[in-house]
Formats: structure tokens, C-alpha cells, sequence
């Protein structure tokens, strides 16, 4: 069984661009997650999808960052525009019940 | 309320020894609590996990304590070797919401 697909590995732009990144979960996954981890730190959850509804984003900065999750199954995460800050990698995780299945990440460098 | 403190921040560990790592919790409302390993440029992978209402669980060289009470929790690597050498991080979520938060992360490296 394939994991958790993400694409790219790694990006590297110029502060205020955009950057998008994608994800595929486990088939028949309905819960999709993305976190953000920060160099030496745990994961930090940025948003939740149960199928195609967001129902946490309540730590996503809406402000430059957005999430879509089309049919319940592959979703974007975008950052518009990019800050020195947003240096991390980001993660995507599903599940079908309680046990999180995490994607190998996108390192994102923002020079 | 909702942070998870783990320690140590790195910890070596001689090859056949034991490891261990420790997380304490303040929200008495989790109930689930899973402990995962990654290694550079990988993400985390699930290795063990228990719930409240048991006090140990084992599964290989992988064991979870769990003191309710203390409300603390700790993974113990049995006869650690150098390919465990990882980064190790506890976490945990309570009910349906499935939003775990996760410790600070310990730094494993297992000495041939």
C-alpha cells in the first residue's frame, strides 16, 4: 500500500513569492491533515480536512496561507506571499481513524 | 494546557542498552497517546501508542509506561541499537478531534 505522497521534497524562492504544495493521502484515508515543523521541533497542525470540509484551521494564518482540498482526496496547501519565516517543512498526514500516517514532508527555504 | 513537555533533549545510549524518554501532559482530557520516530529528511512514523486505561503496552523492543496519575508517559527501547538513532517524538490528542500535539522531540544516538 503507497503512503502518504507529497510533491515537491524541497523549494527554495525568493521571499514574497507564492509557493504551493501538494499531497496525496493513503487511499481511503477521509482525514488529511498538514502540519508545519520547524528545525529541532515537533509537528504544529495547521489545518484538518474530514473529507473535503475544513473542520480545524484554527492555527492556519489565513492571512498568506490557504488550503483546498478537492474532492476529499488530494489537497494544496498554498503560502501567498512568503515570508523569511515560513522557512520549514511542511507536512501532510492522514488517517482513517486515530492513527496518523505522515507524508515525507516539503522543506520550503525562503531566501 | 495543551503543551506535551518531553525530555531528554538528546540522550546516547551504548548498542544493548536501554533507552528512555519521558512526557509529561496537563490535560486530563487526552486519551490517546502515540509515540513517533523520524529520521532526517523522512516524516514521522508511527511506532507505538496507548490509551489511558492501560498501564504498559509492549510491542518488540517497544515499551510505553503510563502513570495516569503523574499523568506522565515514557517509551523505553529495550536493547537499543545504532539504526534506532532517530529523533523520537510523544504526543498526544484527546476525543474525536484527533489533533495531536506533539513534545519537543529527543534526539537519539545509539553508540556501537
Amino acid at each position: 500500500e503507497a503512503g502518504v505522497v507529497q510533491s515537491p521534497r524541497y523549494k527554495i524562492i525568493e521571499k514574497k513569492q507564492p509557493v504551493a504544495f501538494w499531497c496525496n493521502p493513503i487511499s481511503g484515508h477521509n482525514t488529511l491533515y498538514w502540519y508545519l515543523q520547524n528545525l529541532g521541533q515537533g509537528p504544529e497542525l495547521l489545518i484538518r480536512y474530514e473529507n473535503e470540509e475544513a473542520v480545524d484551521d484554527s492555527q492556519l494564518p489565513k492571512d498568506r496561507f490557504s488550503a483546498e482540498r478537492l474532492k476529499g482526496v488530494d489537497s494544496t496547501l498554498k503560502i501567498q506571499p512568503a515570508e523569511l519565516g515560513d522557512s520549514a517543512v511542511y507536512l501532510c498526514a492522514s488517517s482513517l481513524g486515530v492513527k496518523q500516517f505522515f507524508g515525507p514532508g516539503t522543506r520550503l527555504t525562503v531566501l | 494546557q495543551q503543551q506535551v513537555k518531553q525530555s531528554p533533549q538528546s540522550l546516547i545510549v551504548q548498542k544493548g542498552g536501554i533507552s528512555i524518554i519521558n512526557c509529561a501532559y496537563e490535560n486530563t482530557a487526552f486519551d490517546y497517546f502515540p509515540w513517533y520516530q523520524q529520521f532526517p529528511g523522512k516524516g514521522p512514523a508511527l511506532l507505538i501508542a496507548i490509551r489511558p486505561d492501560v498501564s504498559e503496552k509492549k510491542e518488540g523492543r517497544f515499551t510505553i509506561s503510563f502513570n495516569k496519575s503523574a499523568k506522565q508517559f515514557s517509551l523505553h527501547i529495550m536493547d537499543s541499537q545504532p539504526g534506532d538513532s532517530a529523533t523520537y517524538f510523544c504526543a498526544a490528542s484527546k476525543g474525536s478531534s484527533y489533533k495531536l500535539i506533539f513534545g519537543s522531540g529527543t534526539r537519539l544516538l545509539v553508540r556501537p
